[in-house]
């Protein structure tokens, strides 16, 4: 079983520039996560999905859109990159919002 | 606002001592509490899961004790070892009309001396 799959690992961006960060499970989960990791800050909910086909707004969701269009993955836009959204971004899943979290490895992203 | 929050911020013992963590929450709307465990250049890992108050969790020499009326849960680890070492993140999950908030604390740095 891969887990919990993020790509990519690392990423570059300018300013104004747009991506996707990909995330894949394969464990069945239903619930899926997307967060951001700052210095001196815990982990921060972006967005997350309840199901294939649901999107719901986390704790800073601002500047990042999501999709579920399949149940194994789960995307994570950024439409125009700011500075301030250089971060590390973890991906997670869970059967339920109140089982263990499985975490991806996390996706280094630059904003220059 | 909600805020979570866990201390020490960082903590270095010896090999062998016994060690513990806090975390604090809010005590309304509870739902759940996890722990993890997070190594440097890997991905956190779970290491419990609470829900109810009262609730007591083991793994190996790693405990974990939850009270939710009061709003905080200890973890425990026996007899420190240096593979211990890592940040240790609680993470708060309540339950409100707009759906469920996770809401992680910024973790408590461990660093084992052998």
């Amino acid at each position: 079983n891969a887990g919990v799959t993020q790509t990519p690992k690392f990423r570059v961006l300018k300013t104004g520039q747009s991506m996707t960060l990909l995330c894949a499970q394969d464990m069945n989960h239903e619930y899926m996560y997307w967060y951001r990791q700052d210095p001196g800050m815990g982990l921060r909910l972006i967005h997350y999905s309840v199901g294939e086909g649901t999107t719901a707004k986390g704790e800073v969701p601002d500047g990042y859109n999501v999709s579920r269009l399949k149940k194994q993955n789960f995307l994570l836009g950024l439409e125009s990159a700011a500075p301030s959204q250089t971060s590390v971004y973890f991906c997670a899943s869970s059967y339920l919002v109140n089982t263990e979290a499985f975490f991806g490895q996390g996706t280094r992203l630059t904003v220059v | 606002i909600l805020n979570v929050e866990q201390s020490p911020q960082s903590l270095h013992v010896q090999e062998g001592d016994s060690t513990n963590f806090t975390c604090s929450f809010p005590s309304s709307n509870f739902y759940a509490l996890h722990w993890y465990r997070w190594e440097t250049a890997k991905s956190p890992e779970a290491l419990f899961v609470m829900t109810l108050n009262g609730d007591e969790k083991k793994k190996g020499r790693i405990s974990a004790t939850l009270n939710t009326k009061e709003g905080y849960s200890y973890l425990y680890i026996k007899g420190s070892q240096p593979e211990d070492s890592a940040t240790y993140l609680c993470a708060f999950i309540r339950l409100d009309t707009g759906g469920f908030k996770t809401i992680f604390g910024a973790g408590t740095r461990l660093f084992v001396k052998a």
